[in-house]
């Protein structure tokens, strides 16, 4: 029982490059996010999927897309990577009903030159 | 809109003295609230959370939180500190009457425990 994994764990990118962060989850929970973490500045939601074949914009969406490809999977697109992007990455699932918890994965260090 | 505040970048507690992390909130409806913890190039932790009931809520490794609805508080706290409790503490918050399950997260307070 892995709970949640991303790969990859480190990156580093040029200006301009593309890449996807992916995220998988065997906890069978409906609900997934993308949060991007930055000194100072606390955890920011990029963006979520309420259930497999939704997805909605978070608080810092822009230069990102995501794609939910199943239930167990989530990923994360960087089309045009810019130095602003440079940041840890984590993504989470969601237990609802009477537990209301999330569950993070170790993150993705990415820098971008 | 949800969000928190945590209004102290840094706190530093010598071993065995309570810890205090302060925390505040905003929702429109009913908070639920939650206290998650980062050990260093690790991902969250959960802790310890408050959806209704009693206003003092018991977590792991012996932390606690009191919510107070009239101040709009959730402080963590924990009565005697351990150096292994160095780390990074986020505080969390959604609105427990909307249907969506976003959470706003405070931009997180670094706990040193000074041997």
């Amino acid at each position: 029982n892995a709970g949640v994994t991303q790969t990859p764990k480190f990156q580093v990118l040029k200006t301009g490059q593309s890449m996807t962060l992916q995220c998988a989850q065997d906890m069978n929970h409906n609900s997934m996010y993308w949060y991007r973490q930055d000194p100072g500045m606390g955890l920011r939601l990029i963006y979520y999927s309420a259930s497999e074949g939704t997805t909605d914009k978070g608080e810092v969406p822009n230069g990102y897309n995501v794609s939910r490809l199943n239930k167990r999977e989530f990923s994360l697109r960087l089309e045009s990577a810019a130095p602003s992007q440079t940041s840890v990455y984590f993504c989470a699932t969601y237990r609802g009903g009477a537990y209301n918890e999330q569950f993070f994965g170790p993150g993705t260090r990415l820098t971008v030159l | 809109a949800q969000s928190v505040a945590q209004p102290e970048d840094q706190v530093n507690v010598a071993e065995g003295n309570p810890l205090t992390v302060k925390c505040t909130y905003s929702v429109s409806g009913n908070p639920y609230l939650f206290w998650y913890v980062q050990y260093p190039n690790r991902g969250l932790q959960f802790l310890l959370k408050y959806i209704t009931g009693d206003n003092l809520v018991k977590g792991s490794y012996g932390f606690e939180a009191e919510f107070n609805k009239s101040q709009t508080s959730f402080h963590l706290k924990k009565p005697s500190a351990l150096v292994s409790d160095s780390a990074l503490y986020f505080c969390a918050v959604r609105d427990g009457d909307y249907g969506n399950n976003r959470l706003a997260f405070g931009k997180g307070n670094q706990v040193v425990v000074i041997p």
